[in-house]
């Protein structure tokens, strides 16, 4: 079980749009339809932002979408504000009731 | 309003068995359609799931760690316990415990606030 793949850092200016990928294999994003998204603030707890790859809890702004194509799962946030920039991390379902976390990625908003 | 609360020593010894209690409330661990799980963060590293309990208390562990993980539930008192033997530096960690949704999708969508566990001796 390996770690999902993410890019280290994005960045984007207020307004603009950015999309943060996770790339797994067929055993884990490609296999199931349990993709979730988290966003963390430095020393706080992650919190849900979308789930089974493109759901989005109550509260949560229609401004996080999310999708997959084959084994990778993208993040889009539109509409960028300076409140958006934390790290996410996204997750998967990986089979046998096991659970595959992305090394994570800092969103710089410019 | 579901609430989790780690607890437990934020020190341990290399080759020692670091123990943490999850404390719920605002819900029950053994309703169903709810599974509990446990997750750390190395320090300015990502996430890492380490096991899962269910309602029913059937018990699901990362591949990496199943050695040395044990997880258990005390319905009474509405906790549910990590223990992870033989530690080493590497085990250095925020450990969170957290509600991992499985009705109407599957989500961790209620999280402890984490608490900093040190292996040093």
């Amino acid at each position: 079980q390996s770690a999902l793949t993410q890019p280290r850092s994005v960045s984007g200016s207020p307004g603009q749009s950015v999309t943060i990928s996770c790339t797994g294999t067929s055993s884990d994003v490609g296999g199931y339809n349990y993709v979730s998204w988290y966003q963390q603030y430095p020393g706080k707890a992650p919190k849900v932002m979308i789930y089974d790859v493109s759901k989005r809890p109550s509260g949560v702004p229609d401004r996080f979408s999310g999708s997959k194509s084959g084994n990778t799962a993208s993040l889009t946030i539109s509409g960028l504000q300076a409140e958006d920039e934390a790290d996410y991390f996204c997750c998967s379902y990986a089979g046998s009731y096991t659970w595959v976390f992305g090394g994570g990625t800092k969103l710089t908003v410019l | 309003q579901l609430q989790l609360q780690e607890s437990g020593p934020g020190l341990v010894k290399p080759s020692e068995t670091l123990s943490l209690t999850c404390t719920v409330s605002g819900g029950s661990i053994s309703g169903t359609s709810h599974y509990w799980g446990w997750i750390r963060q190395p320090p300015g590293k990502g996430l890492e799931w380490i096991g899962s309990i269910s309602y029913s208390g059937s018990t699901y562990c990362n591949p990496s760690l199943k050695s040395r993980v044990t997880i258990s539930g005390d319905t009474s008192k509405n906790q549910f316990s990590l223990k992870l033997s033989s530690v080493a530096a590497a085990d250095t960690a925020v450990y969170y415990c957290a509600r991992l949704r499985s009705r109407d999708g599957y989500t961790f969508d209620f999280w402890g606030q984490g608490t900093l566990v040190t292996v040093s001796s």
